[in-house]
């Protein structure tokens, strides 16, 4: 199974901050990355696809960069509902893993 | 756009099994897969399967082999998921979701209690 190391696991920052995180495939994935927000309570939403494909009605601040085993999810200017926990999963090969989480709280 | 409703909440003793439905509607003419992805308590997003709703081809982690089946109802657009020999580990929110590999639409969610 391919690991997805995802770092840090959470960060304290303010609105209006550059966030960055940053997730680490055991082997290549070849760009079969995508990058998931989820708030308390409620299910899962898409931001990104095959690594930098920004879902349709996903704000802009949300990019995505990487190949190979490396890959970023960076927020320009977090806002106040941006504050949640994020997940990569690869879907280059089955089981297709997700990254163990990295929570955004409020500084 | 693609709605997913789930089942509702279920409590199980252990050893026992829960069978879980997933019914989409709306513009689902694109035949994406539909995946099982569970969350314990407190903890991350764990894979479990997908099963392409089209020819009902199922392909699912090592990890619930043999305790997990998914199977299909072509006629409702209602997708089920059977897992077996429940133990407390297995207390989760079990989440069906649709998509081509990366999740597209998600279900609300089916939490799963498992207890004596």
């Amino acid at each position: 199974d391919i690991q997805m190391t995802q770092s840090p696991s959470s960060l304290s920052a303010s609105v209006g901050d550059r966030v960055t995180i940053t997730c680490r495939a055991s082997q290549g994935i070849y760009n079969s990355l995508a990058w998931y927000q989820q708030k308390p309570g409620k299910a899962p939403k898409v931001l990104l696809y095959a690594v930098s494909r920004l879902e349709s009605g996903d704000p802009s601040r949300f990019s995505g960069s990487g190949s190979g085993t490396d890959y970023t999810l960076t927020i320009s200017s977090l806002q106040p509902e941006d504050f949640a926990t994020y997940y990569c999963q690869q879907y280059y090969s089955k089981p297709w893993t997700f990254g163990q989480g990295t929570k955004v709280e409020i500084k | 756009q693609v709605q997913l409703v789930q089942s509702a909440a279920e409590v199980k003793n252990p050893g026992a099994s829960v069978k879980l439905s997933c019914k989409a509607s709306g513009n689902i003419y694109i035949n994406y897969y539909i995946h099982w992805v569970r969350q314990a308590p407190g903890q991350g997003l764990e894979w479990m399967g997908i099963i392409n709703p089209g020819d009902g081809t199922t392909s699912y982690s090592q990890k619930f082999h043999g305790r997990v089946t998914m199977t299909r109802d072509t006629s409702t657009n209602t997708v089920y998921m059977e897992l077996t020999s429940l133990t407390s580990e297995d207390t989760a929110v079990y989440f069906c979701a649709r998509g081509p590999g990366y999740s597209l639409n998600w279900g609300q969610g089916t939490l799963v209690t498992v207890s004596s």
